[in-house]
């Protein structure tokens, strides 16, 4: 079964470092999204990203944050000048047709970044 | 603004025994999507079910059922004859339909369901 893929499974960066998050979703999938999940709490939506461009952000997702998708498979989120409390599980999701909120999105295992 | 509310933290059951997970939303929209996603301690988000607002038949998946009442808002997920590897926190999450793209999960707080052998 296709599967959403992210890498690396763990990052570890210092603070005020910028670091790259790599999701490869389902490759016949059109919406793309990234949510976090801190320790021990709810997760929580970031952005949806869809026909290359964000289609809609949350609160939390400022002008530290940014998206992309560089080529045909992979999609990135970019945090920049980390802080402590960006230490969370993030999320890359994929889901497929429109409209998006009638299927399922379909989770990657996660990266879980922890800033020093 | 959508919330969805799981009253119940934390669970512990022993083996064999029911169990029902509670789920509350609440939405202004008419049309929206309920799901449930089951997050084991590996920590991978898995679905398990999703249902429209109109679809009030209740589900059911081998030992996993769903109830869906629109009048209470509830959308309640019931294990029936638990097993240890059903030990994990289990979220609801609603989407409200919209006419953009990319439509966005909330999710409740998890309940930890433990199981014991």
């Amino acid at each position: 079964e296709p599967e959403v893929t992210q890498t690396p499974s763990h990052q570890v960066t210092q603070m005020g470092q910028e670091v790259i998050l790599r999701c490869v979703p389902i490759s016949n999938h059109l919406y793309f999204y990234w949510y976090r999940q801190i320790l021990g709490q709810k997760v929580e939506f970031l952005v949806s990203f869809y026909n290359n461009e964000i289609s809609e952000k949350s609160e939390i997702f400022d002008d530290q944050f940014s998206v992309e998708r560089p080529d045909g498979s992979n999609f990135t989120l970019k945090i920049r000048s980390t802080k402590l409390e960006d230490s969370a599980m993030y999320f890359c999701a994929s889901s497929w047709t429109d409209p998006p909120s009638n299927q399922p999105q379909h989770f990657g295992d996660g990266t879980r970044l922890s800033i020093l | 603004a959508q919330k969805v509310t799981q009253a119940q933290t934390e669970i512990s059951v022993v083996e064999k025994e029911d169990v029902t997970l509670d789920c509350v939303y609440e939405t202004r929209d008419t049309t929206y999507y309920l799901f449930w996603y089951k997050q084991p301690p590996s920590g991978e988000l898995v679905f398990l079910i999703r249902r429209n607002s109109f679809d009030e038949q209740n589900e059911i998946s081998g030992r996993y059922s769903w109830n869906f009442q629109k009048s209470t808002s509830s959308f309640n997920f019931t294990i029936t004859a638990s097993q240890v590897v059903d030990s994990a926190v289990y979220f609801c999450a609603l989407s409200e339909a919209r006419n953009n793209a990319g439509n966005m999960l909330t999710f409740g707080g998890g309940t930890r369901l433990m199981v014991k052998p």
